[in-house]
C-alpha cells in the first residue's frame, strides 16, 4: 500500500535559516511526488512536483529512490513561508495520497 | 486565473440528514475528485470521477456517499444519512488529465454533523 510519512507535525525556524521538511514514502512502483502548501485561510495549492525539477519560491525537492524520500528544502527561510506543507504521492492512477502535513513557522 | 469553487463554505446538519456539497471544477478539466480531512488528520482521497462515472473510490466511500455531475459545470458529493464521524473539511479538486497532472483544489466545505 502507498504511504507518505511526514515525521514532523511542527517545525519552527528563524528567518534566514535553512529549512528542511522531511517526507518519506512507501510505494512499489515509480511514484510521482508532490509538495502542496496551504497558507493561512487559503486553499491547498501545488508548490512543486518532482517531475518538473524546478525551484518554486526558493524551494527545491529531490526524489531519492534509494532512501524513498522527497524532502523539501530552502536555504534561507522567509516569514511568508509560514504555512502547512503536505507531501503527496500519485501512483500514476488518479488519487493523491497525502502525508499528515508539517506546520512550518518562521520566526522573525 | 480560473479556480475551483465550492459551496457552501460551512454546513451544519443533524445526524441522519442528507447533505449535498457542491463544486464547480475548472472548465476545461476532465477529472474530478473529492477528498476529506477530519480535524487533525490527513487529507484522504474519497473518489475520482471521469467521463460521467466513478473511476476510483476509497474504502471510505461507502453506499452512503454518491457523486454526480448533474450539468456541464457542477460536481456534487451527496451524503445520504450523515453520521457524527462525517464531520470534516471536504475538498473538491479537478485536473486536466490524470496521473502526473496537477490537481487544483477548491477552498473546501466544512461539514459539522451534530
Amino acid at each position: 500500500a502507498q504511504r507518505v510519512t511526514q515525521p514532523e507535525k511542527l517545525l519552527s525556524v528563524f528567518k534566514g535559516a535553512p529549512v528542511e521538511l522531511k517526507c518519506n514514502y512507501s510505494y512499489s512502483g515509480s511514484p510521482e511526488l508532490f509538495w502542496y502548501v496551504q497558507y493561512s485561510r487559503q486553499r491547498l495549492q501545488l508548490l512543486l512536483r518532482h517531475i518538473s525539477r524546478e525551484s518554486i519560491k526558493g524551494f527545491t525537492a529531490d526524489l531519492n529512490k534509494g532512501e524513498t524520500s522527497f524532502h523539501l528544502k530552502k536555504p534561507f527561510a522567509q516569514e511568508e513561508d509560514s504555512a502547512m506543507y503536505y507531501c503527496a504521492l500519485s501512483q500514476g492512477a488518479q488519487k493523491l495520497v497525502f502525508g499528515q502535513g508539517t506546520r512550518l513557522t518562521i520566526n522573525p | 486565473e480560473p479556480e475551483v469553487t465550492q459551496t457552501p463554505s460551512h454546513q451544519v446538519t443533524q445526524m441522519g440528514q442528507e447533505v449535498i456539497l457542491r463544486c464547480v471544477p475548472i472548465s476545461n478539466h476532465l477529472y474530478f475528485y473529492w477528498y476529506r480531512q477530519i480535524l487533525g488528520q490527513k487529507v484522504e482521497f474519497l473518489v475520482s470521477f471521469y467521463n460521467n462515472e466513478i473511476s476510483e473510490k476509497s474504502e471510505i466511500f461507502d453506499d452512503q456517499f454518491s457523486v454526480e455531475r448533474p450539468d456541464g459545470s457542477n460536481f456534487t458529493l451527496k451524503i445520504r444519512s450523515t453520521k457524527l464521524e462525517d464531520s470534516a473539511m471536504y475538498f473538491c479538486a479537478s485536473s486536466e488529465d490524470t496521473g502526473t497532472e496537477t490537481q487544483y483544489f477548491g477552498p473546501g466545505t466544512r461539514l459539522l454533523v451534530l
